[in-house]
């Protein structure tokens, strides 16, 4: 079963540009969330999708925005990039709710911001 | 206000011995807690998970104890291994929300 696959693995941007992450969960789950892990802030829950609604949201700017697919694939994107935003960003798939609440993680987008 | 702490923030320890990680929650509404390994530049991975309603699950060399009334966790590998060197999370979640809370997570080396 193949795992969550995030795309692209890295990215360098310049600061004011726009960026978008994607995510394919595993097969078969259909809640996707996505994380920012930084040194400072460690790991960080941005926000967390099921059959294409936002369910919850973490302490992000509106920058930060999300959207799922009806395949449950996912996007985040960010806009007006900082600085700041430079870091690893994850998305994780859940299985459907019911059988277990543990997310299984991609291998995350590493973000450089210059 | 972290709510999920790791207060080390990294741990030495000899192959074939037993790891201790540690974790400690302040949020009284988490009910699942759940611990993940994670080497650089990947994304974590799922090692153990426990609920609330529990104070002990295994799972090969992995074990994890909940005391709810100290609010702490603790997470034992036994025997540790070179390969288990890497950074450890703690996290909790609270109900039907997906949001896991991390700690800041713990070094662990195992030293052949």
């Amino acid at each position: 079963k193949a795992g969550v696959t995030q795309t692209p693995r890295y990215l360098i941007k310049t600061r004011g540009q726009q960026v978008t992450l994607s995510c394919s969960p595993i097969s078969g789950h259909r809640s996707v969330s996505w994380y920012q892990q930084t040194p400072g802030q460690g790991l960080q829950f941005l926000f967390e999708y099921f059959s294409e609604t936002q369910r919850n949201k973490g302490n992000f700017p509106g920058r930060f925005s999300g959207r799922q697919f009806s395949n449950s694939r996912s996007e985040m994107n960010v806009s007006t990039l900082e600085l700041g935003d430079s870091a690893l960003y994850l998305c994780a798939s859940i299985r459907t709710p019911g059988q277990g609440p543990e997310a299984f993680f991609g291998q995350g987008t590493r973000l450089t911001v210059v | 206000d972290q709510q999920v702490k790791q207060n080390s923030p990294s741990l030495s320890v000899q192959e074939g011995r037993i790891s201790i990680l540690n974790c400690d929650y302040t949020n009284s509404m988490f009910d699942y807690f759940l611990w993940y390994k994670k080497y650089p530049a990947e994304g974590p991975t799922f090692l153990i998970s426990i609920s609330s309603i529990k104070d002990k699950n295994e799972d090969g060399r992995f074990t994890v104890f909940l005391n709810k009334s100290a609010k702490h966790l603790s997470l034992h590998i036994v025997p540790s291994q070179p390969g288990d060197s890497a950074v450890y999370f703690c996290a909790a979640k609270s109900g039907s929300n997906y949001k896991l809370t991390f700690g800041k997570g713990t070094l662990l080396t195992v030293n052949p």
